[in-house]
């Protein structure tokens, strides 16, 4: 089975500043997608960026983006010109290729410090 | 836009109640999913339907069980709560293609005393 682990429970960076969440995953596979996550305090959780295994360009949505490594099986998410609107839980989730599930790390508490 | 919404925000019950927790989307998604939100071990899979009537046990669907009867509305069922299923309880749908954006409901928060 696969797993995803997020091996930094809390993060903080100040306004403005950079910051880089990391996500590692376990499979077997060489078909799948992967996905970050954002949870903001009280409110709906909310895709942030998408990536297909597939694709040798890393994924960017405005300022954020990822740097995936399929050797490496590893999966991180920038956030540049980080913003107070920021702060969130981050989850990384895997999905298979045939799979309609997702399966989740275990999150990372982003602050923005003012 | 997707909604995706969820009957209750909080629920307090008492240990041995029967709860259920409401679920329903309006974008005519397939896949419709229940997740359990806890600290430190994300989210994790209870239980997904792919279709009316159609099931699949999830990776901890020990204690709960589903219903879907509709295409919009998936609903999540604790026979006999117990204090251990205090949590954050998420539901999700998406459509069935391959890449396709999973949405997320705001969530219920449950308390079993």
């Amino acid at each position: 089975a696969q797993t995803v682990t997020q091996s930094q429970p809390e993060m903080s960076v100040q306004e403005a500043e950079t910051v880089t969440l990391s996500c590692t995953y376990d499979t077997s596979e060489s078909d799948y997608y992967l996905f970050w996550y954002k949870q903001p305090p009280s409110r709906q959780m909310i895709l942030v960026i998408r990536q297909e295994a597939y694709k040798q360009q890393n994924a960017t949505e405005n300022r954020f983006s990822v740097n995936f490594q399929k050797a490496a099986k590893s999966f991180s998410l920038k956030i540049s010109d980080s913003q107070l609107g920021d702060a969130a839980m981050y989850f990384c989730a895997y999905k298979s290729q045939g799979a309609q599930k997702l399966v989740f790390g275990q999150g990372t508490r982003l602050t923005i410090n003012p | 836009d997707v909604k995706v919404t969820q009957s209750s925000r909080y629920l307090v019950k008492r240990t041995g109640e029967k709860v259920f927790l409401e679920c329903v989307q309006d974008m005519d998604h397939e896949n419709m999913f229940w997740y359990r939100q806890d600290p430190g071990l994300g989210l994790r899979l209870i239980y997904f339907s792919y279709d009316v009537k159609m099931k699949e046990k999830g990776d901890i669907p020990e204690g709960y069980s589903v219903s879907r009867e509709k295409k919009e509305r998936f609903s999540l069922i604790l026979e006999s709560a117990s204090t251990n299923q205090t949590s954050m309880y998420l539901c999700a749908s998406r459509k069935g293609g391959l890449t396709d954006t999973q949405y997320f409901g705001p969530g219920t928060r449950l308390t079993v005393l």
